[in-house]
């Protein structure tokens, strides 16, 4: 079966310094990998997607994420975090038609 | 392009009672899945619509039902409820199934059972 492992309940970072927030994946085939983030009382965004290609990712709002088969992670990263970057985060595996979630990861920037 | 929308935004019901939760999808998705996400958790897949049938259905009993019209929003339906059906439900759309697109999400219906 398909799933991720979103390892850190919440990773704080002051703002300016990069920031990263880890995933581990485990599936049979090809994994078709995606990141969302959350804000209080909202669906979820879309931020960026692995289906095949380069292993550097770059997504939305300057994140981008790093595929790495070996290591089975697909880490999202951004080289300077902002304040507003303070939300939840879920990475996801397509399994047939449906996303399977992580957990989540509560990232917090500071001032 | 007005995204995924989603009504009502909020809904406070009682236990026992039934729900119906409406999305309509991006303009050009024919494709609509449902998700439930307690507090603290990430979304579970409910099902997904395509074609105006069931096409996947994820590990929720008989309670949970829905069904997708010939312009493609959907319904969904919850009977009997139960106190741990409080939850955020989340629809997503997306073209002819997952493929490799991302799937686009509406703000979510907070439903609350009391």
């Amino acid at each position: 079966a398909q799933s991720v492992a979103q390892p850190e309940d919440q990773v704080n970072v002051a703002e300016g310094n990069p920031l990263t927030v880890k995933c581990t994946y485990s599936v049979s085939g090809n994994p078709y990998l995606f990141w969302y983030v959350q804000y209080p009382n909202r669906g979820l965004q879309f931020l960026l997607k692995y289906i095949t290609g380069d292993n550097l990712v770059k997504g939305s709002y300057g994140f981008e994420a790093e595929f790495n088969k070996s290591q089975t992670s697909f880490h999202l990263k951004k080289p300077s975090a902002l304040v507003s970057d303070s939300a939840l985060y879920f990475c996801a595996v397509r399994d047939w038609n449906k996303l399977i979630f992580g957990t989540g990861t509560r990232l917090q920037v500071f001032p | 392009d007005a995204g995924v929308t989603q009504s009502p935004t909020h809904l406070i019901k009682t236990r026992g009672q039934q729900v119906t939760l409406r999305c309509s999808p991006k303009s050009g998705h024919d494709t609509v899945s449902w998700y439930q996400q307690a507090l603290g958790q990430g979304p579970q897949f409910i099902f997904q619509y395509y074609e105006e049938e069931e096409r996947q259905r994820g590990n929720f009993p008989d309670r949970f039902s829905g069904h997708q019209f010939p312009n493609y929003s959907s319904e969904l339906n919850v009977n009997a409820l139960l106190l741990g059906d409080s939850a955020l439900y989340l629809c997503a759309s997306s073209p002819g199934g997952m493929g490799n697109t991302e799937a686009f999400f509406g703000q979510g219906t907070r439903l609350t059972v009391v």
